[in-house]
């Protein structure tokens, strides 16, 4: 199974900042095969990314996604107040379906 | 619109079994795979498994196997997750998704609650 680490756990920013969000693979993630969501407080998440760089429908264009390797990042150019909430990436690279642990972006 | 429409929330007592239902709402449930995924209080996701909702198959993820079964009726574009001998480290939130392109999840249902407490 594929292990993937999310790092930072907690990132504390500020509206109009950058969050670079890492989520780190333990062995090669097929094809790029990984997507990016986010989760509200009691909300279901949502896709924002998939196949590692590809907008989903609906996703502002100041989410990004990239990879090097088995290093996949999720970059949020400019933090607007509805971005604050828990990014979770997910690879289907692997029969095996795996989760990252999550990472936390709050108000500073 | 598509939506995924699952069952209420569900307290249980240990020892007990839930099924937790997932309605297809705006498509045909068959046109997609359905996967299970677990989010324990405060804690991340965790797949656990899916349903060719053609064929019927079920493939479990590691940990979710004997205790869980998840079945299909197709005449009611519906998907069900069964929890037998439910234990306390059950509570959580179940969520239904949607598969595409090989495996991300581009529909969501809201989730159920089922919490296990005596």
């Amino acid at each position: 199974e594929i292990v993937l680490t999310q790092s930072p756990g907690t990132l504390s920013l500020t509206p109009g900042e950058r969050a670079t969000l890492s989520c780190r693979a333990s062995q090669s993630v097929n094809s790029g095969y990984l997507a990016w969501y986010q989760q509200k407080p009691g909300q279901a998440p949502r896709l924002l990314i998939y196949a590692a760089s590809r907008r989903a429908t609906g996703t502002p264009d100041r989410f990004s996604g990239s990879v090097s390797g088995t290093d996949f990042t999720l970059t949020i150019s400019r933090l607007e107040p509805e971005d604050f909430a828990v990014y979770h990436c997910q690879q289907y690279g692997d029969s095996r379906l795996s989760f990252g642990g999550g990472t936390k972006v709050e108000i500073k | 619109q598509v939506h995924l429409v699952q069952s209420g929330s569900e307290l249980k007592n240990p020892g007990a079994s839930v099924k937790v239902s997932c309605k297809a709402s705006g498509y045909t449930l068959s046109n997609y795979a359905i996967n299970w995924v677990r989010q324990a209080p405060g804690q991340g996701l965790e797949w656990m498994g899916w349903i060719d909702t053609n064929t019927g198959n079920p493939t479990y993820a590691q940990g979710f196997t004997g205790r869980f079964v998840f079945s299909l009726d197709t005449s009611v574009d519906t998907s069900y997750l069964q929890i037998s001998g439910l234990q306390t480290d059950d509570t959580a939130v179940y969520y239904c998704a949607r598969a595409t392109g090989g495996g991300y999840f581009d529909l969501w249902g809201r989730g159920t609650l089922v919490t296990v407490s005596s």
